[in-house]
This record gives C-alpha cells, structure tokens and sequence, in this order.
C-alpha cells in the first residue's frame, strides 16, 4: 500500500536552531508532494509542494524541502526556527488522492 | 471571504443516534474531501467528491456515507453513531479543473465523541 513515513513524532528545539523534518514515500511514479502545517487552534494549510522542476522548493516563512527521487525523501528544513514555528507538521504525497503521514510536532522554546 | 466550514466544532452524543456533520466551502472548488483523523495518527481519506451527484469511498473504510447534491456543501452522515467512530473529522477542498490534485484547503475540523 502507500505510505507516507514521517520518522520524527515530536521534536524540541530553541530558537534559532535548524530543523530537519524527514519525509519518505513509498512510489516512484509521478507523484505531488507537499507539506502542510497546523499551528495551533488553526486550520491545516499548505507550507510548501512539489510538482516537477527544481527539487529544491521554497515554502512560506523561510521553509524549504528537497525532493530526492533516488532516496523517496522530500524532507523539510529551516536554518532558523522561531518561537512561532511550533506547529504539527505532516508530509503528504498523491497524484488524484493525497496520502498524509502521522505528523511530527515541532516545539520551538524561547 | 473565500473559505471552507465545519459545523458543528464539537459534537458529544450518545449511541445510536443519527448525525450529520456540516462542510460547506466558498470557493468554488468541485473536488472536496472527508479525513479522519486519530491524536498522533495520519489522516484517513474516508470519501472524496469531484463534483454534484460524485461520490466515491476512500481509503480508509467507513460506515459514514456522504452527498454532494451542491458543489458548495459536503455532508457526512452516520446514520447510528458508535464509540468507535469517536475522532477528528476534517473536510477539505482542491482547485477544480485538474487531473492531478493540487493544494487542498481544510476546515477546522469537528470532534465527535459518542458515549
């Protein structure tokens, strides 16, 4: 079946270190990637996605994520995070359905 | 304002009752989508629409059914609820006019918990 697999649940980080959030997908078809954010008391929405082109995609608030085909990661990063970046994020994947991985909770401290 | 909504918010209701939760979105979109979604698990995709009179299951199966008699409303129904259908229900939309899904826009969910 496909799968989206997030390999960090809930990281901790302060302020002003970088993140890394892994993401690995399980087709190699043509697929869409994204990632989504839910910050809290809000609505999920889009941070960033990836259709074709550069791998390299740039996303709101200073994100980005790197496609790697030859690894099925899209992994997301930041080189600084702040305090308002504590959110759920969660890494997604399809082509006319969208599969969703369980989500990693960021906690950002001051 | 474009924008997609759910009522209720919160819901806690008793066995065998019949429910309805709302997803109504402004937008214009025809594709619109029900997830369910447990604390620290993935989201299910329970039943997609791609537009009036469509409907189709998801992955995730479910004893909910769904209607899309106006691209602008997506109710779902449980027809008897039961405690294992106590979770997170999210609705969500996409752009239209695409084979492909593209970004998809979520409401704030409703929380149903049936005692």
């Amino acid at each position: 079946a496909q799968s989206v697999s997030q390999h960090n649940h809930h990281v901790i980080l302060s302020e002003a270190a970088s993140l890394e959030l892994g993401c690995n997908y399980s087709y190699g078809g043509t697929v869409n990637l994204f990632w989504y954010v839910q910050y809290p008391g809000q609505h999920l929405q889009l941070l960033l996605k990836y259709f074709s082109g550069d791998p390299l995609v740039k996303g709101i608030k200073g994100f980005e994520a790197e496609f790697i085909k030859s690894k099925f990661s899209f992994n997301l990063r930041k080189p600084s995070v702040q305090w308002s970046d504590t959110a759920e994020y969660f890494c997604a994947w399809g082509y006319q359905k969208v599969t969703f991985g369980t989500g990693t909770k960021l906690q950002v401290i001051p | 304002e474009a924008d997609i909504y759910q009522t209720p918010r919160y819901l806690v209701i008793g066995t065998g009752k019949k429910i309805t939760l709302e997803c109504s979105q402004t937008m214009g979109h025809d594709k619109m989508y029900w997830y369910q979604q447990d604390p620290g698990m993935e989201l299910h995709l329970i039943h997609y629409s791609y537009g009036v009179n469509s409907t189709e299951k998801g992955d995730l199966s479910s004893e909910s059914t769904v209607s899309r008699i106006r691209t602008e409303h997506f109710p779902l129904t449980l027809e008897s609820a039961r405690p294992s259908h106590t979770s997170q229900y999210l609705c969500a939309s996409s752009v239209s006019g695409t084979v492909r899904i593209n970004e998809q826009f979520f409401g704030p969910g409703t929380r149903l918990t049936v005692l």
